[in-house]
């Protein structure tokens, strides 16, 4: 199976930052990656998929990008209801496996 | 609106089985993947298993392969999961999930059932 790494696995941001938070992979996976928003008690939601490309409705501060084995999440000016933890997705090679989670909390 | 409600978990000793469902509602589920996410308490996400939108072709991980039956039922718009010889390991909070853009499994979920608590302990 493909392994997911995040960095950094705890992150203490201010409202206003600009936060970036780094995937990798264990081997290639071409652009086949997500980033899912997870709330305490709450699903996921999706945010970025084909490591780029915004999900409909997701705020424009969050963007994606990389390919291959490196990718990124950037939140161009962290706001109140993004203090959450984040997850990467690799779709490219059965199965699916996901990152463990970068936790961004209140500076 | 998209809209898929869990239910189902519970407590169920080792050893034991539990049914689990999600009814969709909002779109036509029969057009899309689903697949089932799960959530250890205080940990990350692992899928679990998927369905094409036709029943034609199952995936499962194989921590769970042998053990948990995916299935659904269009006519009735409701996904399920099926899980036989539960260990410990199995607790978690079980989310359906709904791909995004096909009725082939893809597994990108933009939208996702509230989740169900599935306990194992004796």
């Amino acid at each position: 199976d493909i392994q997911l790494t995040q960095s950094p696995s705890f992150l203490s941001a201010s409202v206003g930052d600009r936060v970036t938070i780094t995937c990798r992979a264990s081997q290639g996976i071409s652009t086949y990656l997500a980033w899912y928003q997870q709330k305490p008690g709450k699903a996921p939601k999706l945010l970025i998929y084909t490591a780029f490309i915004l999900q409909s409705g997701v705020p424009s501060r969050f963007s994606g990008s990389g390919s291959g084995t490196e990718f990124t999440l950037t939140i161009s000016s962290l706001q109140p209801e993004d203090f959450a933890t984040y997850y990467c997705q690799q779709l490219n090679t059965y199965p699916q496996t996901f990152g463990p989670g970068t936790k961004v909390e209140i500076k | 609106e998209v809209q898929l409600v869990d239910s189902g978990g519970g407590l169920v000793q080792p050893g034991g089985s539990l049914r689990l469902s999600c009814a969709a509602s909002g779109f036509t589920f029969s057009s899309y993947a689903m697949s089932w996410v799960r959530q250890a308490p205080g940990k990350g996400l692992e899928w679990v298993s998927a369905i094409t939108g036709g029943a034609s072709s199952t995936y499962y991980a194989d921590s769970v392969k042998g053990r948990f039956i995916i299935s659904r039922d269009n006519t009735k718009n409701t996904l399920y999961l099926q899980m036989n010889s539960l260990t410990a390991e199995d607790t978690a909070v079980y989310y359906c999930a709904k791909d995004r853009s096909s009725s082939w499994y893809v597994g990108y979920f933009d939208s996702w059932g509230q989740g169900s608590l599935v306990t194992v302990s004796s």
